[in-house]
């Protein structure tokens, strides 16, 4: 079965600083993958996915991530956080029959 | 307005009463889902369709029903409310989710259920 794990329950950094937030799944066959964002009592807005082309995906407010199968992992990366940035972070797995498999999720703080 | 509600915003009601959460998007997208949100659990699925009289159980469907006859819209019953049902549901839709190019799932704003 498929399934996603992050990494970290909590990471902070400061404006300005570079973001890592770990993803690995498990998947038996090539995943679709997605990176979800929720903000302070808001829904869930995407914010980028991998499909099978470029392993390297750019999202949405200068937010990227690389799929690398050999370690099984999608983590995102944004080279300068923002304070907007601050908010919960879903990786999520498509699985075989199409159902989106959520992580735990990240919850991403942000210090002036 | 185009896109996916969720009706009420905000819910409390009692143990052992029913209430039905409302789902309506306007895009005519053929796949429905329920979604609960819980501390250290990110989002678990509860049931979901993917077109209109078709339904099916996810990952924590107990306690719960669910109906399609339309396709806009995708109401959640819980029969006989419990403390443990206490959450926020999310409802999303997705136009496709066989072509991975078309796959993306679009959420409500979510509905916070209190039971008391």
């Amino acid at each position: 079965a498929q399934s996603v794990t992050q990494l970290d329950s909590h990471v902070s950094v400061s404006e300005g600083t570079p973001v890592l937030l770990r993803c690995n799944y498990s998947s038996s066959y090539s995943p679709s993958l997605f990176w979800y964002v929720q903000h302070p009592n808001k829904g869930l807005q995407l914010l980028l996915k991998y499909t099978s082309a470029a392993t390297l995906v750019k999202g949405i407010n200068g937010f990227e991530a690389e799929f690398k199968k050999s370690e099984t992992s999608f983590h995102l990366t944004k080279p300068s956080a923002h304070m907007s940035d601050a908010a919960e972070y879903f990786c999520v797995v498509s699985d075989i029959t199409d159902k989106l498999i959520f992580g735990t999720g990240t919850r991403l703080q942000v210090f002036p | 307005d185009a896109g996916i509600t969720q009706s009420p915003r905000y819910k409390i009601t009692e143990t052992g009463r029913q209430v039905t959460l409302m789902c309506h998007q306007t895009w005519s997208h053929s796949y429905m889902f329920w979604y609960r949100q819980d501390l250290g659990h990110g989002l678990r699925l509860i049931y979901y369709s993917a077109a209109a009289d078709i339904t099916d159980k996810g990952e924590v469907p107990d306690g719960y029903v669910v109906s399609r006859s339309k396709t806009e819209n995708f109401p959640l019953t819980l029969e006989s409310a419990t403390r443990s049902q206490t959450s926020v549901y999310f409802c999303a839709s997705s136009e496709s989710m066989g072509d991975r190019e078309r796959t993306e799932a679009f959420f409500g704003q979510g509905t916070r259920l209190t039971v008391v």
